[in-house]
């Protein structure tokens, strides 16, 4: 079955630098991965989708790469801010192409 | 509407009670997915809506658990003789189409707790 892995540990950074999340999956190819941030007591919200034949997709002080080869998509936040503060989820669509499957995430702080 | 609302936001439930929870998706948006989130993991997979039907109802985890949509619009996720382990965030999200291009957009969340 699939299997989707992110940073376990809470990661604290400090204000101004960029931040890196790691997103590894094994067992499929995923065709499309979506990064959302969550924070407490809400629902996730998007922020980029990048395909399988995309190594890279910027969006303002965002950055996601994926490597189909290592199976491991990484999410960069330039600059970073508290307010980037967070939770980060990554997702990749299934094989039946009806949803995608959430890894359960990396929480970050970024220290004033 | 301007986004995803569901209802309740909270819903505190004795152990055997059945519960409604409700999602109004972006209006037009095709596509509806119910997912489901226990602390501190991450997001379960229930059911998939295109239009009025279900494609995909593999992530239901009993038969205590069913779902509709009428109108290609608003959607309610049912839970029969709830159990404590039934306690979680149910959340519900739309996408313009069924296609995997499209990023969801999310509620906020049933948070619904068991006693």
């Amino acid at each position: 079955s699939q299997k989707i892995e992110q940073n376990s540990e809470a990661l604290n950074i400090q204000e101004g630098k960029t931040a890196t999340l790691t997103c590894n999956y094994t067992n499929y190819s995923p065709a499309y991965l979506q990064w959302y941030r969550q924070d407490p007591g809400r629902g996730p919200v998007f922020l980029l989708l990048i395909r399988e034949n995309e190594k890279e997709k910027r969006k303002e002080r965002l950055k996601v790469t994926f490597d189909t080869t290592l199976k491991q998509s990484l999410f960069h936040i330039t600059a970073s801010q508290p307010a980037d503060s967070a939770t980060y989820l990554c997702a990749l669509d299934a094989d039946t192409g009806n949803q995608f499957y959430f890894g359960t995430g990396t929480s970050l702080t970024v220290i004033p | 509407g301007a986004g995803v609302s569901q209802s309740p936001s909270n819903k505190v439930t004795e152990k055997g009670k059945d519960v409604e929870l409700r999602c109004d998706p972006i209006s037009g948006h095709t596509a509806l997915y119910w997912y489901r989130q226990r602390l501190g993991q991450g997001l379960e997979f229930l059911i998939y809506f295109q239009g009025n039907s279900a494609p995909d109802k593999s992530g239901l985890p009993s038969d205590r658990f069913s779902a509709e949509r009428t109108g290609e619009s608003v959607s309610t996720l049912t839970i029969q003789r709830t159990q404590q382990e039934d306690s979680a965030v149910y959340l519900c999200a739309s996408s313009p189409s069924g296609g995997q291009g499209y990023g969801y957009t999310f509620g906020s969340g049933t948070r619904l707790t068991v006693v």
